[in-house]
């Protein structure tokens, strides 16, 4: 299906564990992003990547990794989770440039016990 | 510091009735605006941005944002509310030659009363 998918939708850890959120798009976009959305924060930028193999901080980086070995792939991990990394994250990605629009994923409601 | 702010948490009105959600912005340079919508359990929709030209954005499902430069706001309205449109908003700032720097508000939850 053509989009922007995120897996799992649902994800319930313990503290310490490592943790991989998927993002993968199908348009070929070459921006794409990860935010987390909290009550009282909205959404802030943890990570993001202009292209295959370059990838870049955000607003909240800490305990989070990135790759992109691939344009239409996007993983989030959170290295040792923490019960601070409870949150939804959303994937968004978009063409290019800073006028354009962004297409976010459904999210990824992750709960750390 | 550079910020986006929603000055109501949520706004309620009654169906049929215009609305409006607030949002003003402190950043430097010429900024692109946006306005996104999230229904429950759903990713942020693209609504309207506006990036040059007519202050006066329209967008989907009806709305429709003014740019004002001079009160740097960028508010959302839509003349007659729809139950359909109660969901949470996002106002967005994105900042020239930063395409890494988006900045988004905090959401406006609106609620429209049937």
């Amino acid at each position: 299906d053509a989009g922007i998918t995120q897996s799992p939708r649902y994800k319930i850890t313990e503290t310490g564990r490592q943790v991989t959120l998927m993002c993968h798009q199908t348009w070929s976009h070459s921006y794409m992003f990860w935010y987390r959305q909290d009550l009282g924060h909205g959404l802030r930028l943890i990570y993001y990547s202009a292209a295959a193999d370059i990838t870049d901080k955000g607003e909240v980086p800490d305990g989070y990794v990135v790759s992109r070995s691939k344009t239409e792939n996007f993983p989030l991990t959170l290295e040792s989770a923490t019960r601070s990394q409870t949150s939804v994250y959303f994937c968004a990605s978009n063409f290019a440039g800073y006028t354009d629009t962004q297409y976010f994923g459904p999210g990824t409601r992750l709960t750390v016990l | 510091a550079q910020s986006v702010a929603q000055p109501e948490d949520q706004v309620n009105v009654a169906e049929g009735n215009p609305l409006t959600v607030k949002c003003t912005y402190s950043v430097s340079g010429n900024p692109y605006l946006f306005w996104y919508v999230q229904y429950p359990n759903r990713g942020l929709q693209f609504l309207l941005k506006y990036i040059t030209g007519d202050n006066l954005v329209k967008g989907s499902y009806g709305f429709e944002a003014e740019f004002n430069k001079s009160q740097t706001s960028f508010h959302l309205k839509k003349p007659s509310a729809l139950v359909s449109d109660s969901a949470l908003y996002f106002c967005a700032v994105r900042l020239p030659n930063r395409d890494d720097k988006i900045i988004f508000g905090k959401g406006t939850r609106l609620h429209i009363l049937p």
